[in-house]
């Protein structure tokens, strides 16, 4: 069955320092998403991303993230200045449209 | 916004028995309502769905119903297996390609 892969599964990093986070969508999929999972709390969406652009955003989403998907098979989310608080699980997913989204197994961001 | 109310928090049931998860949405656009079951270090894994044009959808010992009056629709897992504990998250979006709204989670415990 096909997989979303996430990369690493789990990170550790200084406040302030960059991270990127890396995925490997379903191949035949056009719509790619990020989570994030404090802890505890629900999971809360981030950004989705279509045809090479942002198609929505969330507030949590602000300048210190960014997306990217740099060839045809990598999705990547960027934090560029990480702070205490960004420390929860990321989960990418992509999805057709048409059979809902599959998730990828999480990385584990811990700003230290 | 859309907002997502999941019940109860924490559902044990003795093996064999049924469970039973509810959630009920705000936003009456919504149409999509998947349902995911996240094991320990997992992502979220898509147990079932249901669109707003069927009131109801049955995939083995999983049923979903959905009151689009009320705006509530339900998890039902029949026989529990001790495979079954997990924490289920049940969701809403406009579509299978819009962002979900998460609910809170479930916990669920199957007592042997």
């Amino acid at each position: 069955e096909p997989e979303v892969t996430q990369t690493p599964s789990h990170q550790v990093t200084q406040m302030g320092q960059e991270v990127i986070l890396r995925c490997v969508p379903i191949s035949n999929h056009l719509y790619f998403y990020w989570y994030r999972q404090i802890l505890g709390q629900k999971v809360e969406f981030l950004v989705s991303f279509y045809n090479n652009e942002i198609s929505e955003k969330s507030e949590i989403f602000d300048d210190q993230f960014s997306v990217e998907r740099p060839d045809g098979s990598n999705f990547t989310l960027k934090i560029r200045s990480t702070k205490l608080e960004d420390s929860a699980m990321y989960f990418c997913a992509s999805s057709d449209a048409t059979d809902g989204y599959t998730f990828g197994s999480g990385t584990r961001l811990t700003v230290v | 916004g859309e907002n997502v109310e999941q019940h109860p928090s924490t559902l044990s049931v003795q093996e064999g028995d049924s469970a039973v998860i509810k959630c009920t949405y705000s936003d009456s656009a919504s149409n999509y309502f998947p349902w995911y079951k996240q094991e320990l270090g997992k992502g979220p894994q898509l147990i079932i769905d249901i669109r707003s044009n069927v009131g109801e959808k049955k995939d083995q010992r999983i049923a979903v119903t959905l009151n689009k009056t009320a705006k509530h629709f339900s998890l039902h897992i029949t026989e529990t297996q001790p495979e079954d504990s997990a924490v289920y998250f049940c969701a809403a979006s406009k579509g299978s390609n819009y962002q979900l709204i998460w609910g809170a989670g479930t916990k669920l415990i199957i007592k042997p």
